[in-house]
Parts: C-alpha cells; structure tokens; sequence
C-alpha cells in the first residue's frame, strides 16, 4: 500500500516552453503532498507543500509564478514549471502524506520526474 | 531551528561486513527521525523511524537504527552488508512541532564492494 505516482518519468522539453508532472497518491487520499527538486549528488530541497483545496505555501527563494502547483483533489497534486530554461533541469520528486497521517507518519515518494531543458 | 547532519558524502564496504552510515541531529523538542532510501533515478523509500520507546529500531531489508539521546545521534547501521544495498541514503527530522515537513541530511552514498 501507499503507493505514489508520479508521471513523466522523464521529460525534455526546449527553452520557452511549459512542462507539467502529476502526482498522484493511488491507493490513499493525501490532503497533503510536498515538492522537491533534487540536483545531483545533493539532498532534496522542499519547494513547496501543496494542500488540496488550497493555494500552495512556497518555501523562500521558490518562484510560485514559475513553479504552478495545483492540488484538485485528495490524489493528485502538479507542478507545471512554466517557461523552462536549462537552468530548470533538474530531478523533480514529489511525496504524499496520508489524510489521516499523523505528524510521526512517513512520507511516501514517487519515483521522480528529470526535467531537461533544452 | 531543526536539523540534521550526515557526516560522510560516502560509505565503502565490504559485502558480508557490517554497515554504519551516520546520521546527528539538532531539534528542540522530543525529534521525530526517519531514515530513507534512494536508488537511482528513484524516489525516496522508507526504511525506518524514530518515534519513542526503545532506541533500537528495526526497519525494512534488515536495516535498523540506534537512538542516542546523549550524542544526539540516529545511526543507521545493518549487520551483513549486501552488494544490493549500495544508494544513497537519507536522514530526516520533523522540521518543527505541529508540521508535517520534513528536514533532510545531506545524503550519504553507500557501496558495497563484491
């Protein structure tokens, strides 16, 4: 169980242009999921908490008008990174907390989204 | 402020020998720590937590974890390293009370030699 979807796994895109990666929580509501963006061989870095129902709360120095996260329902949360540009590639990992997690629950992840620009 | 440190970028071992990958800790407050996995081009997996109770805590693929409150210290550690466990392993601690985020060590990458 708790098992996180997260689609593309892949994606290459040119300058300019937007991209959008779904995640999405397939067998359990998650009211809460998170956004990270990993470079390489460096930890993750939380973008940003996304709430179902509700605006995102961006963590500092994260562009919300370039990083569009939507949160529709209790199972999927995107990020759509708006006008790319190769400073964007990245590994892009999304996590989803049960609904009725508590503050000691684990995080469940996806698999990951590389993010090229070209 | 919350935080964690892993000390090593890096772990070489042995197939067969025992593991340690090191992991401290700053919170205020009783912490919340979790260990997890990467392996390439992967999400995080969750291996085990710390919550209360006894400081040893076993976890998922043989690993477990000793608590020291003394040392401040969540340890990962795994008797008979196998080749299979070489990824990158992370640290974490509950960022604050009353959240749900979550607070990442640096990551230490763990090879096991044949």
């Amino acid at each position: 169980g708790a098992v996180v979807s997260q689609h593309p796994s892949w994606v290459i895109c040119k300058s300019g242009t937007s991209v959008k990666i779904e995640c999405r929580s397939l067998d359990f509501q998650a009211t809460t999921m998170f956004w990270y963006r990993q470079f390489p061989k460096q930890s993750l870095m939380l973008m940003a908490t996304s709430n179902e129902g509700s605006k995102a709360t961006y963590e500092q120095g994260v562009e919300k008008d370039k990083f569009l996260i939507n949160h529709a329902s209790l199972t999927l949360s995107t990020l759509t990174v708006t006008s790319a540009h190769p400073e964007d590639s990245s590994f892009y990992i999304c996590s989803a907390l049960r609904s009725q997690g508590s503050y000691n629950s684990p995080l469940h992840f996806g698999n990951g989204t590389r993010l090229t620009v070209t | 402020a919350q935080s964690v440190a892993q000390p090593e970028d890096q772990v070489n071992v042995a197939e067969g020998n025992p593991l340690t990958v090191k992991c401290t800790y700053s919170v205020s407050g009783n912490p919340y720590l979790f260990w997890y996995v990467q392996y390439p081009n992967r999400g995080l997996q969750f291996l085990l937590k710390y919550i209360t109770g006894d400081n040893l805590v076993k976890g998922s693929y043989g690993f477990e974890a000793e608590f020291n409150k003394s040392q401040t210290s969540f340890h990962l550690k795994k008797p008979s390293a196998l080749v299979s466990d070489s990824a990158l392993y992370f640290c974490a601690v509950r960022a604050a009370s009353g959240t749900y985020k979550y607070i990442f060590g640096t990551g230490t990458r763990l090879k096991v030699l044949a």
